[in-house]
């Protein structure tokens, strides 16, 4: 399976401690973008990321909240010091290239991070 | 900030009813896309239509696009008990810049009973 693959699947923690969430984009992708999906809601982007740069974070909290996509491996988001907010599901897309001043060009999603926060 | 609003939030008909979804929005879009969601999983995208564009096919699906009324629909025909899910509208912005930014719905929920 060639897809978006994020993991874990499933992630519990307690307040204050550190989530860190991963994406493999899809082979051949080098741009990856984060959402956050609160419970009966849709999607809220966070963040757009391409190797080794962030586009665009403004989707994302100011504080306790980071994401990276190096050079090798994965992107991750990271959450530190996690509050009962943050449940949420949290989904990775990726694209071939970039989307800005293109349209008509789906982003492909994995099946999401599930953060509980206990 | 724009969002898609998608109506019914809930729906549930029988195998072989057609479903009908709509998808109101705010601002000025450069395309409009819809995902289906099943439970658990990830979004997959169904089919885009873009903004100089009225209506669009893709297998049982048809989207239509109203810019002057800024909504769209999704009719799904011949229903089946597999196209249980949720389905999100998506809209991007029409700004050359930032088209990377989709802009989803609460969706509706859609069930199919056999």
């Amino acid at each position: 399976n060639a897809g978006v693959m994020q993991n874990p699947r499933h992630l519990v923690r307690r307040r204050g401690q550190e989530a860190r969430l991963r994406c493999s984009p899809m082979k051949g992708h080098s741009h990856v973008y984060w959402y956050r999906q609160l419970p009966e809601e849709g999607l809220k982007f966070m963040v757009y990321l391409q190797k080794e740069n962030i586009i665009d974070e403004s989707g994302m909290p100011k504080e306790r909240f980071s994401a990276e996509f190096p050079k090798e491996g994965p992107s991750i988001l990271r959450i530190q010091q996690v509050v009962r907010g943050d449940s949420a599901a949290y989904f990775c897309a990726s694209s071939p290239g970039s989307l800005q001043g293109k349209s008509g060009q789906p982003q492909h999603f994995g099946d999401g991070t599930r953060l509980s926060i206990l | 900030s724009q969002q898609g609003e998608e109506d019914p939030q809930a729906l549930s008909i029988q195998e072989g009813e057609n479903a009908t979804m709509n998808c109101s929005y705010k601002t000025s879009i450069n395309n409009l896309q819809w995902y289906r969601q099943n439970s658990g999983r990830g979004l997959v995208h169904l089919i885009l239509i873009r903004s100089n564009e009225r209506e669009k096919h893709s297998g049982r699906l048809r989207v239509t696009l109203d810019t002057s009324k800024k909504s769209s629909s999704l009719l799904i025909t011949a229903s089946r008990a597999a196209d249980t899910a949720s389905y999100f509208c998506a809209t991007v912005p029409n700004s050359g810049g930032s088209n990377y930014k989709l802009t989803f719905g609460k969706g509706t929920l859609l069930t199919v009973n056999p």
